[in-house]
C-alpha cells in the first residue's frame, strides 16, 4: 500500500527517558513533516525536510531532534522526556514545499 | 506571527441541512487554502483546497475564497451523519509555504 507510516502508534514512557518515533513514506513524495497535535487538536508544525534537508523549524525545545537518513524517512528522536510532550505526532509527507500534505497515522505519545 | 483562526464549535447541524464551517487567517500574502477533516482517533485528510478567489465545488462540498476579507469557509449540502469529525482549515503562507492550521471546528450531524 502506498503511504505514510508510523511506528509505534503507541508509546507510553516515564518522564526524563529517551524515544524515538519512526516515520516512512513510499510515495515518492519530495518534503517530509513532523506535526504535534496537542489535547485540543491544535495541530502545529515541528520540522520540515526537503530531499534531506532542513527546511522549517520551528519553535521546539531542542530535546527534539529529526534525522533524514534519506528522502523517505523522517524519524524523531526526543530526550528527557516531559509531561508536556504527550500528545499526538503525525508525520506527513507532499510532492514539494508547500503542498498539501498527506499525514501518517499519528503516534500517541504519554509520559508519566 | 501567522494566525489561522476558526470557531471550535461544536456545531450541530440536523441530517440533510447544510453545514457552515468558517476561518480567517491574518496573513494577507498567503496564497493556498486547505480544508481538512479528521475523525476521531485518526489523521487528518485533506478534503478541499482553493487558490482563488470564489467558489469551488466537488460533490456535496464548497470552498469559498474571499482574500480581501482574508475568509475562507466551507459549505456541507445534505449533511450526513458520517460528516460528523472535527474541521480543519490550513493556510499556506511565506517564501517556505509553511501550513498554518487553525484549531478545528467540531461537526456533529444529528440523525
Amino acid at each position: 500500500d502506498t503511504a505514510v507510516s508510523q511506528t509505534p502508534k503507541y508509546l507510553v514512557t516515564q518522564m526524563g527517558n529517551d524515544k524515538s518515533i519512526k516515520c516512512e513514506q513510499n510515495l515518492g513524495h519530495d518534503t517530509m513533516y513532523w506535526y504535534k497535535q496537542d489535547s485540543k487538536k491544535f495541530l502545529k508544525i515541528m520540522f520540515s525536510y526537503n530531499n534531506k534537508e532542513l527546511i522549517i523549524n520551528e519553535t521546539v525545545p531542542n530535546r527534539f531532534s529529526p534525522k533524514s537518513p534519506d528522502k523517505a524517512h523522517l524519524n524523531l528522536h526526543i530526550n528527557s522526556l516531559e509531561l508536556g510532550d504527550s500528545a499526538v505526532y503525525f508525520c506527513a509527507s507532499s510532492p514539494s514545499n508547500g503542498a498539501n500534505p498527506f499525514f501518517g497515522p499519528g503516534t500517541r505519545l504519554l509520559v508519566l | 506571527q501567522k494566525e489561522v483562526e476558526q470557531n471550535s464549535g461544536p456545531l450541530s447541524v440536523p441530517e440533510g441541512a447544510i453545514a457552515s464551517l468558517n476561518c480567517t487567517y491574518s496573513d494577507r500574502g498567503s496564497q493556498s487554502f486547505f480544508w481538512y477533516r479528521q475523525y476521531s482517533g485518526k489523521s487528518p485528510e485533506l478534503i478541499m483546497s482553493i487558490y482563488s478567489n470564489g467558489d469551488k465545488e466537488d460533490g456535496r462540498f464548497t470552498a469559498q475564497l474571499n482574500k480581501a476579507s482574508q475568509y475562507v469557509s466551507l459549505l456541507i449540502r445534505d449533511s450526513q451523519p458520517s460528516d460528523s469529525a472535527t474541521y480543519l482549515c490550513a493556510v499556506s503562507s511565506g517564501s517556505a509555504r509553511q501550513l498554518t492550521f487553525g484549531s478545528g471546528t467540531q461537526l456533529t450531524v444529528l440523525p
